[in-house]
């Protein structure tokens, strides 16, 4: 059974470039939110997609953008990249309806470093 | 708002002992779940255990349990016989009802935990 899946594992790019991270949820899983954790920190809410929808946001600007796929999959997008865009981003998925309050289970996580 | 305060930034334990990581959150929401997570080196955020608020017992799953204390808003992880491989960082975490956001999950700061032999 695989778990989530995330890509690329690391990525490095300069200020004001553009950056697509992408992510397949756990099998039977339709629900993806994504996560970005700086340094020393905890994760920090991104957005949810749901039926290839936003359904929430956290306190992110306009230039964190994502979008679901039929199969589930997602993808972060993020515009004009700022030196204090460097995190790790982990996208997370669960199952709408089902036990254990919906637990979110992660990928390994995409490390950005802006330079 | 809600949130969720743990107030160790570090904690060692020997190898085989018990440890409790605090955990404490507030929120004015009724209905509300909280989830404890292990993140190794490798960075990947691993569940260990739920615990929902109408919840009457305090949740268990293997060497976890979670020491529910609802009045006090506390939510503390024990791990039981504590194992090399228990080494990581720990993040308690929230998820809201209505007025919290019932999709996102808040974390705490963490704690790091060392287990040595």
């Amino acid at each position: 059974d695989a778990g989530v899946t995330q890509s690329p594992t690391h990525l490095i790019k300069t200020r004001g470039q553009q950056v697509t991270l992408r992510c397949s949820p756990k099998s039977g899983h339709d629900t993806v939110s994504w996560y970005q954790q700086a340094l020393g920190q905890g994760p920090q809410f991104i957005f949810q997609y749901y039926e290839e929808e936003e359904r929430q946001r956290g306190n992110f600007p306009d230039r964190f953008s994502g979008h679901q796929f039929p199969n589930y999959s997602s993808e972060l997008n993020v515009n004009a990249l700022l030196l204090g865009d460097s995190a790790l981003y982990l996208c997370a998925s669960s199952a709408r309806l089902a036990g254990r309050g919906g637990a979110q289970y992660f990928g390994p996580g995409t490390r950005l470093t802006v330079l | 708002a809600q949130k969720i305060t743990q107030t160790q930034p570090g904690m060692f334990v020997q190898e085989k002992e018990a440890v409790t990581l605090d955990c404490t959150y507030d929120t004015s929401d009724p209905s509300y779940g909280l989830f404890w997570y292990k993140q190794p080196s490798s960075g990947e955020m691993i569940f260990l255990i739920y615990q929902g608020s109408y919840d009457q017992q305090n949740a268990t799953e293997g060497r976890y349990s979670l020491n529910f204390q609802k009045a006090r808003k506390s939510a503390n992880l024990v791990i039981s016989a504590s194992q090399l491989g228990d080494s990581a960082m720990y993040f308690c975490a929230m998820r809201g009802g209505l007025s919290g956001g019932y999709n996102k999950l808040i974390f705490g700061a963490g704690t790091r935990l060392a287990v040595h032999p």
